[in-house]
């Protein structure tokens, strides 16, 4: 079985822009939840999708936006980004929602200048 | 809110030394608990976890954990360490009701010298 891929694995943006990563979770799993890792912060939950909804958000502003679709494949969007944006952010599948062992892509390395 | 804590930001050990890096949490309930580790410009691979059961959890290559609830700790442990074992590794704490929203600890970077 394939892995998590994210695409595309290292962008450069600038203040100001927005930015759109994927994830395309493993075959059979309908739950992805997103990940932002910096070394000041560590690794911080994003927020969770399972079929299609929402199911959990971390601490983090309105810039930040996700969403699913029918074939689990996931998006994360970041509007207005800020120097601070900068980051690798991880996607993480597993098969449902709710403790379960959860596959990590390897993950989308953002670099806000 | 559950919490975690690392106290080891960094530690290094020699090839063969036994090997324990230490994770003690905050939660109110018995909360599902993981190791996970990560290599250089890699993702996050799942070690092992605890649910519930056996307070000894065994994992992938060679390592295991132990839960101990009267010190809120999931010490992870290792007899013989690898050259190959270098890599930082992050404990997490999973909540009940809370999807598979994880909180993780600021990790600890292991150095193994030959």
């Amino acid at each position: 079985k394939a892995g998590v891929t994210q695409t595309p694995r290292y962008l450069i943006k600038t203040r100001g822009q927005q930015v759109t990563l994927s994830c395309s979770p493993i075959s059979g799993h309908r739950s992805v939840s997103w990940y932002q890792q910096t070394p000041g912060q560590g690794l911080q939950f994003l927020f969770e999708y399972f079929s299609e909804t929402q199911r959990n958000k971390g601490n983090f502003p309105g810039r930040f936006s996700g969403r699913q679709f029918s074939n689990s494949r996931s998006e994360m969007n970041v509007s207005t980004l800020e120097l601070g944006d900068s980051a690798l952010y991880l996607c993480a599948s597993s098969i449902s929602s709710g403790q379960e062992t959860q596959y990590f892509g390897p993950g989308t390395r953002l670099l806000v200048l | 809110a559950q919490s975690v804590t690392q106290p080891d930001i960094h530690i290094t050990v020699s090839e063969g030394a036994s090997l324990e890096l230490r994770c003690n949490y905050s939660y109110g309930a018995t909360p599902y608990l993981f190791w996970y580790v990560q290599s250089p410009g890699q993702g996050l691979q799942l070690l092992l976890k605890y649910f519930s059961g056996d307070t000894l959890v065994q994992g992938i290559k060679g390592f295991e954990a132990e839960f101990k609830r009267s010190q809120s700790s999931f010490n992870l442990r290792k007899p013989s360490v690898h050259w190959s074992d270098a890599a930082e590794y992050f404990c997490a704490v999973g909540e009940h009701n809370a999807g598979n929203m994880l909180t993780f600890g600021g990790g600890t970077r292991l150095m193994v010298k030959p």
